[in-house]
């Protein structure tokens, strides 16, 4: 599977939007860019995904480089409910429909 | 409309003990996973059902791990025997579809399996 790289950890203020920044420089044509995160004591929970248009939804949105080796999720007001591990994951339906988790970027949210 | 549901939702065993984990997936989702994160790891898949059959089955970390599901409802995951390596949470997922976008896979609050 391609493999993506995020930061470990951001931080946000409440009320303010936020980008969580994810690179797949390896991605190929086929391979479907999908968010999750992980709340506290929570298991996963599904976001958003795209593939090659941004996408937008009652949750986040998500932007796509032109040119697929990069996206970006925002979130348009962060709430302290938003603090979690986000997750990108690239999902080839050809290879399987397993996810692949990566270390995820922690958000915090301050209030 | 009911999530997807685990039980137990924490397990305490004894090193060589038996425990099986249970999932009950949305009512009509015919794809259903495990998953599993070990101490300080990342989440890991185990496996994938299509109905009743094992589409996946790669993530399976030996022969002490055994998935079921039997008419293609629930889904039973047991250890036999538990080994202290195996302490973890264990998570359940399920979706409705595969095919060009693979919908997106709904997970249960999983089982925290601890072996001591």
């Amino acid at each position: 599977d391609a493999k993506t790289t995020q930061p470990n950890s951001m931080e946000s203020n409440e009320e303010e939007p936020v980008h969580l920044p994810c690179n797949h420089s390896t991605i190929s044509g086929t391979d479907y860019i999908h968010w999750y995160r992980q709340l506290p004591s929570q298991g996963p929970e599904y976001v958003i995904h795209g593939l090659t248009s941004n996408v937008n939804n009652r949750m986040a949105s998500l932007a796509i480089a032109e040119d697929r080796k990069s996206s970006t999720l925002i979130l348009h007001r962060a709430t302290l409910r938003d603090a979690a591990v986000y997750y990108c994951i690239l999902l080839n339906n050809n290879a399987g429909n397993m996810l692949t988790f990566g270390g995820g970027t922690r958000l915090m949210v301050k209030p | 409309e009911a999530g997807v549901t685990q039980f137990p939702s924490h397990s305490v065993i004894e090193k060589g003990q038996t425990v099986t984990l249970r999932c009950d997936p949305i009512s009509g989702h015919d794809n259903l996973y495990w998953y599993r994160r070990v101490m300080g790891k990342e989440i890991k898949f185990l496996l994938h059902f299509v109905k009743e059959s094992k589409q996946d089955e790669s993530g399976m970390p030996n022969n002490r791990f055994l998935a079921e599901r039997t008419g293609g409802t629930y889904s039973t995951l047991k250890v036999q025997p538990a080994e202290l390596e195996d302490s973890g949470v264990y998570f359940c997922a399920s979706s409705f579809r595969t095919g060009l976008s693979a919908s997106e896979q709904y997970f249960g609050p999983g089982t925290r399996l601890t072996v001591t």
